[in-house]
């Protein structure tokens, strides 16, 4: 069964300080994506940052990066330089090869205070 | 700017009702998604379509119904909606010629059934 795993309910920082947000999956898959969205109070889901698992490198979009541990099964947002507006909840999600569908976890709920 | 537009943000039927849900993309997509969201349960998924007329289950599809007639409209139905059914639901839409088949989501409709 595909599983996605975010053992972290809440967390806290400092603005201005990093966070990483854990995010462990379950595959026997070679071929899959890992995926990070953001859903702030106002309820729509914003896409971050993709990964394939293919993927040499480690995925960047700004200030996000993705900690991507094959080995471990683990791939971990990186927020660098956190600010108010990074508070919202943060779901990890993965696509296995050859379906559309992604499958999330339960998500960390992010608190950034000045 | 990929636009996935959900007909309610907020919506309160009472329990035996019919209810609709409407979800609209202008992008073009193949892919569209209905999923539930729940505190504490993350995003579960109901339905999926990727083509017109074509429907398949997700995880939790018991109590509902889908409809795409049309390339760019999924509807959610609930035949005889139920108070367990009060949830967020979240509409998605994804490419498949893209390489992350990244989704976009709607904002969103908040159902209460009382």
């Amino acid at each position: 069964a595909q599983k996605i795993t975010q053992t972290q309910p809440g967390m806290f920082v400092q603005e201005k300080e990093a966070v990483t947000l854990d995010c462990t999956y379950d595959t026997s898959d070679q071929s899959y994506g890992l995926f990070w969205y953001k859903q702030p109070s106002s309820g729509e889901m914003i896409f971050l940052i993709y990964q394939g698992s293919y993927d040499e490198q480690n995925a960047t979009e700004g200030r996000y990066s993705l900690n991507f541990q094959k080995a471990r099964k683990s791939a971990n947002l990186v927020i660098s330089a956190s600010q108010l507006g990074d508070s919202a909840m943060y779901f990890c999600a993965m696509r296995y090869s050859g379906y559309s569908t992604l499958t999330f976890g339960k998500g960390t709920m992010l608190l950034v205070s000045p | 700017d990929v636009k996935v537009t959900q007909s309610s943000r907020y919506l309160v039927k009472r329990t035996g009702e019919k209810v609709f849900l409407e979800c609209v993309q202008d992008m073009d997509h193949e892919n569209m998604f209905w999923y539930r969201q729940d505190p504490g349960l993350g995003l579960r998924l109901i339905y999926f379509s990727y083509d017109v007329k074509m429907k398949e289950k997700g995880d939790i599809p018991e109590g509902y119904s889908v409809s795409r007639e049309k390339k760019e409209r999924f509807s959610l139905i609930l035949e005889s909606a139920s108070t367990n059914q009060t949830s967020m639901y979240l509409c998605a839409s994804s490419l498949t010629a893209s390489r992350s088949y990244e989704a976009f989501f709607g904002q969103g409709t908040r159902l209460t059934v009382v």
